[in-house]
């Protein structure tokens, strides 16, 4: 399958603090996805964009479809304790049923 | 509420033993899908589908069987054959297979006796 290089892999943030976390591939992607993982529990869908270059926000949250349709950026603004989790990308393809391929995950951790 | 069922949450297997994990959805999707995940890791497909009646390979197929009677269901069978079973499963459903964001249900831990 596809290859989607999620970085960095976790950070220690303290309250506050606003976050960046990127997903690039070797293949350009029609759509990328931005998911939350809390333990125990399913990823739910934060972000989608389908635009290169789209800019799309959701509260605190703000992700970027990139020019090249190789990557994207995930930033967390004024991060709070409940944004404790595993981010995921993941970059679907226009064509071909099995066409979604997801990142290795950022874990994020915030300190009160 | 609309959604994706899972069950059971927890589900331990014996040696030899096939089980079977249940994925429901009201979400009127025609695709429907099922991830293993792994401590550390990323997803990775064991089988979807696009429509009742039909399914498809994904990257982990060997020792998984699945079904797609109804449109709602889309239940997964662990077989003998699987000889590393423990981990995660996650079910997930969208729309259609193109340009649609797939919505996860809230997963079964699968782990071996």
């Amino acid at each position: 399958g596809q290859q989607l290089n999620q970085s960095p892999q976790s950070m220690f943030i303290q309250e506050g603090e606003d976050v960046s976390m990127n997903c690039t591939s070797s293949s350009i992607f029609n759509t990328w996805l931005w998911y939350k993982q809390d333990p125990g529990e399913g990823p739910v869908l934060l972000i989608a964009l389908y635009k290169a270059g789209e800019l799309t926000s959701n509260g605190r949250l703000t992700a970027q479809f990139g020019i090249t349709r190789k990557d994207s950026f995930l930033n967390i603004s004024a991060s709070i304790p409940s944004d404790v989790g595993i981010y995921f990308c993941a970059g679907q393809l226009q064509t071909g049923a099995n066409n979604l391929f997801f990142g290795t995950g950022t874990r994020l951790t915030v300190i009160p | 509420d609309g959604g994706i069922t899972q069950s059971p949450k927890y589900l331990f297997r014996k040696e030899g033993q096939n089980v079977t994990l249940s994925c429901e959805q009201n979400l009127n999707h025609d695709a429907m899908y099922w991830y293993r995940q792994d401590p550390g890791q990323g997803l990775r497909l064991i089988y979807y589908s696009q429509i009742v009646n039909d399914f498809q390979k994904g990257d982990i197929a060997e020792g998984y069987s699945v079904s797609r009677e109804k449109k709602e269901s889309f239940p997964l069978t662990v077989t003998s054959a699987q000889k590393n079973p423990t981990a995660f499963y996650l079910c997930a459903s969208s729309l259609s297979v193109v340009h649609q964001p797939q919505h996860f249900g809230d997963g079964t831990r699968l782990s071996i006796l």
